[in-house]
């Protein structure tokens, strides 16, 4: 069975730019969320969702970040504009809340904003 | 917040070594995690620890649920060299509707050959 499953893996952009981040949860799974890792400041979750609505966003930085899942197999993370502060490595994870409490995790998006 | 305090913060051990790393809250958490992270990929979980007290282990690796429900530890025995990477604790508090994971800084780990 196929994993968390993100897009793109690399990404680099120029600052003011608009910057989509994908992600597929696993089948089944009914809470998906979106973390962003830095040295400075480790896996920092941004906003999670269960059954596709948006239960906790405290952790978006600002009104430049946004994240939408239209349906329970696909959710982006956007950020417009991009700034340089903004690179990091972006994870979605998800997880089968109610039956596990174990998150699964994607293989990140490194986004490099110049 | 809630903060996870995991140490060492890294540590260089000698292949065949053991290694133990832990985890320690202010909070009292309902699930403790451990995950691995290799260098360009994303964390993978090793093991999950659901009971204060409990003892899991995974192959060569063993970790344990506080009894108090405020820290848990990993050790690895024996260790060779794809052991390294860096090790994440996590902890979660479930309650109506949480189910966040509270991350450690994380535990590099250097095995030498």
């Amino acid at each position: 069975d196929a994993g968390v499953i993100q897009s793109p893996r690399h990404e680099v952009t120029e600052m003011g730019q608009e910057v989509t981040l994908r992600c597929k949860p696993i089948s089944g799974h009914n809470s998906l969320f979106w973390y962003r890792q830095t040295m400075m400041r480790g896996l920092e979750l941004l906003i999670y969702f269960n059954n596709n609505v948006p239960i906790d966003d405290s952790g978006m930085p600002e009104d430049r970040f946004s994240a939408k899942m239209p349906n329970a197999s696909f959710s982006t993370l956007k950020i417009q504009p991009s700034e340089p502060r903004d690179s990091a490595v972006y994870f979605c994870a998800s997880s089968l809340v109610g039956t596990s409490n174990e998150q699964f995790f994607g293989p990140g998006t490194r986004l490099t904003v110049l | 917040g809630q903060q996870l305090n995991q140490s060492p913060q890294s540590m260089f051990i000698q292949e065949g070594e053991d290694v133990s790393m832990n985890c320690t809250s202010s909070s009292i958490f309902n699930t403790w995690l451990w995950y691995k992270q290799d260098p360009g990929e994303g964390p993978v979980l090793l093991i999950a620890l659901y009971k204060a007290g409990e003892l899991t282990s995974n192959g060569r690796l063993t970790a344990q649920f506080g009894i108090t429900r405020k820290d848990s530890f990993l050790n690895i025995s024996a260790s060779i060299p794809s052991d390294v990477g860096i090790y994440f604790c996590a902890g979660q508090k479930s309650g109506a509707g949480s189910y966040q994971l509270t991350f450690g800084k994380g535990t590099k780990l250097s095995v030498i050959p």
